[in-house]
Order: C-alpha cells, then structure tokens, then sequence
C-alpha cells in the first residue's frame, strides 16, 4: 500500500460546489501539508498540520479550509469552488522537520 | 523571504548527454538544500539532499554539490537516460522552520 494515499484522484465539478480532497497516510506521522502546483508556478503550501489538534494556514489559504480528523487523516475543503482553483493538489508527510517530504499521487480538480 | 530561483525549461536531451539544471536560492537562514523529481503522472519524491556547505549529494547517477559561496545547487547528470524524463524541482529549508520552499520546476525530456 501507498504511505499516502489522496482521493479522489480525479474530479470535475462546477462553480461554487463544495469539494472535499481526502488524504490519509500508513506511516503514523503527525506532520502533514496540503500543496498545490500550478504549470510554471512550482508548489504552493495551503495549509499544514503537525498535529491533530495543530492547523496553520501557508501562504495561499484563501479559499480552503482543512480537517485533521485523526493522526493519519488530513482533509481539503473548498467551500464554494472557483475556476482559479483548478490545479493539482498534492498531500505530504514529514517524519520530522527535515524537509524530506512523501507525496501522495495528487488529486486533479477541474472547475467549470 | 526565502526563494529559489531554476533554470526554465523545458530541456531537451538526446540519451547519454550530459546534464545541468542550474538552482540558485536565497534564504533568510542556514538553508538545507533539495531535489525532488516528479514523473508523470506521480507525486514529488526526494531525489536527494545536502545540509550544509560544500556537501554532495547523490541518488541514481545524480549529484548536486551546496555551495554557500555561490548559493547554488545545481543538479548534474553525466548520462541521462529516457527513464529520467520529469519535472525537476529545487527547494530549500530554513533550519528550524516549517517551510519548504520550491522553484518552479524544470522539465527535462530525454529522447532516444
């Protein structure tokens, strides 16, 4: 099995749905991080967690909201989509505060 | 703040060239340096790292040497292969802090 496993891996829907992205890991580490990567743009950090009770806001939140619901489960909400939000978002875990990153395979969400 | 600034691509390679991706950072601290590479259709993993100046490091025929001096980080390859055809990233961290700071990536194609 995957260590970080996203779903769904694919979705289209249309302005203003509320979309949930799903990430849940094998590995038991408490540091978790929602990115999203946009052509010629690189990754951008939405928010992270370094615990369950642990949610911080990176640099491009507006928009997005997230649930630690459990140690190995990290959420993405957009409460109202815009076609702006159209990308590839990305789930990650940290065993520490090294910057070594594992990444799930990536949700693509499309915004009509 | 912290910014890491890549080569743009896309590059180009017959099999077997040799190859550079040119990364420069500035940090607001003492930096760890990264490469992480994306296949397609797959999330980033780690290709490799350096902590400090003047350290190398290395994975699948890849090196990168941390050079303070220049803040520099380039990835060099002496053979590529069709199988190392990706989306390349560089990144940096700020001992101490959450942050992970990527480049816009550089998407290398190796033809046979």
């Amino acid at each position: 099995d995957a260590d970080v496993t996203q779903t769904p891996r694919n979705r289209i829907t249309k302005t203003g749905k509320r979309i949930m992205l799903e990430c849940s890991q094998t590995k038991g580490h408490d540091r978790m991080y929602w990115y999203r990567q946009d052509p010629g743009l690189g990754l951008r950090l939405i928010y992270y967690s370094f615990d369950v009770k642990d949610i911080n806001k990176g640099e491009i939140s507006d928009g997005y909201s997230v649930s630690r619901q459990a140690q190995a489960k990290f959420s993405l909400s957009l409460e109202s989509a815009i076609p702006n939000q159209t990308a590839l978002y990305f789930c990650a875990i940290e065993p520490q505060l090294t910057g070594e990153l594992f990444f799930g395979e990536g949700s693509r969400l499309t915004v009509l | 703040g912290d910014s890491v600034t890549q080569m743009e691509g896309p590059v180009t390679l017959s099999e077997e060239a040799f190859l550079t991706i040119n990364c420069t950072y500035t940090a607001t601290g003492y930096p760890s340096l990264f490469w992480y590479v994306q296949y397609p259709g797959e999330g980033l993993q780690l290709l490799l790292k350096a902590t400090k100046a003047d350290d190398k490091g290395s994975n699948k025929g890849f090196e990168a040497t941390y050079r303070k001096e220049t803040t520099s980080f380039h990835l060099e390859k002496g053979s590529v292969q069709v199988s190392d055809s990706a989306v390349y990233f560089c990144a940096l961290k700020v001992t101490g802090s959450y942050q992970l700071t990527f480049g816009k990536g550089t998407k290398l194609s190796v033809i046979p």
